[in-house]
Order: C-alpha cells, then structure tokens, then sequence
C-alpha cells in the first residue's frame, strides 16, 4: 500500500536548538520526495525536493537526506528560530501515470524562547 | 508574478447549502490539482484537473465536483455540504501533471455549521 508515514507527530524544542524529523514511506515506484513548510491555516511552501538519486539537499538551515534504499527521509533544521513553528510534511510522488503526491500527516513544530 | 491564488479565504455555510472555491493557478501553470486538509491531518487528494478535464479524481463522492476554465483557473464545487465538509480547502497548480513542483495557494477555509 502506497503510505508516507512521519514521526513524531509533535515536537518541542527551544529556540538555537537543532531537529531532526523523520519520513518513511512505502510509495512505488518513486519518483521523487519533497518537504513542505505549512504554517497554521496556510498552503504549504516547498522546501525541499529529492529525486532517486540525490542524498542530501540544503536550503538555508534546512538540510533534508535520502535514503532510496531503506525508503527514509529525514529533515534537519538547524539553529532553530521562532518563526520554524508549523507543520512540516513529507509528500512522496508516485511514479506511474498519475504522478499522484502522496502526503504524510505532518510533524507539528513548536519553537519556544 | 502572482502564485497561486484562492478565495474566498473564509467560509461558513450551513449544512445542506452548496459552496463554490475558486482558484487561479501561479503564471506559466496549466494544472490544477484539489485537496482537503483537515484539522491535524495531512492534505487529501480530491481530483486535479488538466485541460479542463477531470484526469485523476481520490475518495471523494460525486457531492465533490469541478471545473477548469480555459485560462487555466479551476472552481471546486460541493452540494449537499455536511459538518464532515468543514476543513482547509486546497489548491495547488504545476505544469502539466507531470512529475514537476507543485505550488499551494493560501487555501480556503471552509466551515460548515
């Protein structure tokens, strides 16, 4: 079955703090993964995409890994800051006709001072 | 450039009323893909559409209907609304439904009482 789970669900650390937010998924074929920042009540932004044969990807303090093999993501956030609080979602495509996005539930993030 | 753009942004109807979201795709994109997100879930598949047919349709029954216009611009329709209806209504717009980035708009947020 075609499933994109995240872990935690919820998450709080202060703020200067790093994290780490995990994605497994059981999608195929594969076509690619991509990481969304979704603030409360907002569209998701982009933040990241991988394709099958990119490992890792950067995006400021946002560094997101892939491992094709085990079929795991995760996303890094570095020196953490107030406004990283949201939902951050991990959304596999899938490979076929349809390139159908496969979305996970999300990890809510909290930054506290 | 204008991204992708919904309105209205706020809704409330009462059960059993209909309910029109609209929808303009970010410049240069022809597809327009419809999702539902509720509370603390990850966004849900409705259908997408592409050169205004409906090319990928999920879990959703007929009360969920659409439209894409020759500008690209897409309306999402739904009768008979239910409290199960309330959630963040989302669009999201790329080229071709192809295996390409895919951009939100702000979504609309729809509350049945």
């Amino acid at each position: 079955k075609n499933q994109v789970e995240q872990s935690p669900q919820s998450l709080i650390i202060l703020e200067g703090k790093n994290c780490t937010l995990q994605c497994n998924y059981t999608v195929s074929p594969f076509s690619n993964l991509r990481w969304y920042k979704q603030d409360t009540g907002r569209g998701p932004v982009s933040l990241t995409i991988m394709t099958f044969s990119e490992n890792t990807k950067s995006n400021g303090r946002y560094t997101a890994t892939l491992d094709a093999d085990t079929k795991q993501s995760s996303l890094h956030i570095t020196a953490s800051q107030l406004s990283d609080s949201a939902s951050y979602i991990c959304v596999v495509t899938r490979m076929d006709s349809s390139y159908k996005l496969i979305f996970g539930s999300g990890t809510r993030l909290l930054v506290r001072p | 450039d204008a991204g992708v753009t919904q309105s209205p942004t706020h809704l409330i109807k009462t059960r059993g009323q209909q309910v029109t979201l609209r929808c303009s795709p970010k410049s240069g994109h022809d597809t327009v893909s419809w999702y539902q997100q509720a509370l603390g879930q990850g966004p849900q598949f409705i259908f997408q559409y592409y050169e205004e047919e409906e090319r990928q349709r999920g879990n959703f029954p007929d009360r969920f209907s659409g439209h894409q216009f020759p500008n690209y611009s897409s309306e999402l329709n739904v009768n008979a609304l239910l409290l199960g209806d309330s959630a963040l209504y989302l669009c999201a717009s790329s080229v071709t439904p192809g295996n390409t980035e895919a951009f939100f708009g702000q979504g609309t947020r729809l509350t049945v009482v």
